[in-house]
């Protein structure tokens, strides 16, 4: 079964520096999101993306925070300027309407 | 200042007996959604999910009911098994359309030999 990968599985980062998230979704999918959970809390969402633009954001994803879709296969999550309040796994997703498939997560920690 | 995690509720539940997982959900104009299974330190991964114009949905040892009026979903898993400890989560998605999902709070399973 085709799944959404994610890279790299753990960040570790200081503050204030820029990272990039990256995420391979499902092939034939044609809708890509980003959600991240805090540590011991529910599951958050962030940015929905389609014909390559956003369509949904939510409060947490202010100016800090940028996707884009690089090329056919690729969709990144970048942070500018990281907090301490930004460590968190963050999950990207596909679908192909309202199947939502989920990646393993990206352990981000910010020091 | 630091940051408390939620106390999941936690459902105890013998190897072979059945599980019965609940979620009052928020939207009464969701109309889909999805039960997702999260072990430790991986994302979430699909069960099943159902459309607001069904009240049940059957999959391979799972159920998902729904109850409208009361805006509640269950998770029904039949004989239950040690790998099926996880946290389980309700979804719902407000548009019908492929758009946000909201996330229950979570559930703990745990299956005891």
């Amino acid at each position: 079964e085709p799944e959404v990968t994610q890279t790299p599985s753990h960040q570790v980062t200081q503050m204030g520096q820029e990272v990039i998230l990256r995420c391979v979704p499902i092939s034939n999918h044609l809708y890509f999101y980003w959600y991240r959970q805090i540590l011991g809390q529910k599951v958050e969402f962030l940015v929905s993306f389609y014909n390559n633009e956003i369509s949904e954001k939510s409060e947490i994803f202010d100016d800090q925070f940028s996707v884009e879709r690089p090329d056919g296969s690729n969709f990144t999550l970048k942070i500018r300027s990281t907090k301490l309040e930004d460590s968190a796994m963050y999950f990207c997703a596909s679908s192909e309407e309202t199947l939502v498939r989920f990646g393993p997560g990206t352990r981000l920690l910010v020091l | 200042g630091e940051s408390v995690g939620l106390h999941l509720p936690t459902l105890s539940v013998q190897e072979g007996d059945n599980s019965i997982i609940n979620c009052a959900y928020s939207n009464s104009a969701s109309d889909y959604f999805i039960w997702y299974k999260q072990e430790s330190g991986k994302g979430p991964q699909f069960i099943i999910d159902i459309r607001s114009n069904m009240d049940k949905r059957q999959g391979q040892r799972v159920t998902v009911l729904l109850n409208k009026t009361v805006k509640h979903l269950s998770l029904q898993i039949a004989a239950t098994q040690p790998g099926d400890s996880a946290v389980y989560f309700c979804a719902e998605n407000l548009s019908g359309t492929a758009s946000k999902l909201t996330f229950g709070t979570g559930t703990r399973l745990q299956v005891t030999l």
